[in-house]
């Protein structure tokens, strides 16, 4: 079984500029999850869809970051601009809800700098 | 929201020694507990999980226990190897149904051949 797919694994890119990342799910997975990664700390949640549909994003930071999950499936995150504080690595996850499973599977993560 | 607490936030033992990692909780309601193991560059992995209908639960050299009167849970790793070193986090469930775990900060555990 494929695990979480994520891309890139490394970005580097200078201040206010745009960045977008990209997370294939485990086939079946109806729960997404990107969570942010700073260094040193645990992840925190940036937004849960359940298919298609967000349904906790009260952590994501509206202004300048945007994620989409069309048809239920892959799902981009997006950040426009960028800041020197969003430098971290974005993790995303996925979760079986059909099963009696609590597990994240979670992706590479991609690590971003912002210079 | 629910608030994790994980403490120590570094530990090192020799090889061979036990290691617990502590982390409370704030939320009453929180009633799923995992560990997640993630190595130096990898993704986290689940390790051990507890639910709090049950107070202690074993996997081999690992154990965690929950108490959920004061609302704190622990990671125990029995017989440590250098393969044990990583970073271990604990989490917690603000509502039933797993929705949205919220994470404590982590552990680094060094263990020395």
């Amino acid at each position: 079984e494929a695990g979480v797919v994520q891309s890139p694994r490394y970005k580097i890119i200078e201040k206010k500029q745009p960045v977008a990342f990209w997370c294939n799910p485990i086939s079946g997975h109806n729960t997404l999850y990107w969570y942010r990664q700073n260094l040193g700390q645990g992840p925190e949640l940036l937004i849960r869809y359940e298919n298609e549909e967000a349904v906790d994003d009260s952590q994501l930071p509206k202004d300048r970051f945007s994620a989409e999950r069309l048809k239920g499936v892959d799902s981009t995150l997006k950040i426009q601009p960028a800041e020197l504080g969003d430098s971290a690595v974005y993790l995303c996850a996925s979760r079986d809800r059909g099963r009696d499973t609590g597990e994240l599977f979670f992706g590479e993560g991609s690590r971003l700098t912002v210079l | 929201g629910e608030n994790v607490e994980q403490h120590p936030s570094t530990l090192s033992v020799q090889e061979g020694d036990s290691a617990v990692i502590k982390c409370t909780y704030s939320d009453s309601a929180s009633n799923y507990f995992p560990w997640y193991k993630q190595e130096l560059g990898k993704r986290p992995q689940l390790i051990i999980d507890i639910r709090s209908n049950v107070g202690e639960k074993k996997d081999q050299r690992i154990a965690v226990t929950l108490n959920k009167t004061a609302k704190h849970f622990s990671l125990h790793i029995t017989e440590t190897q250098p393969e044990d070193s990583a970073v271990y986090f604990c989490a917690a469930t603000p509502n039933s149904g797993y929705s949205t775990l919220t994470f404590g900060k982590g552990t680094m555990l060094l263990v020395s051949p």
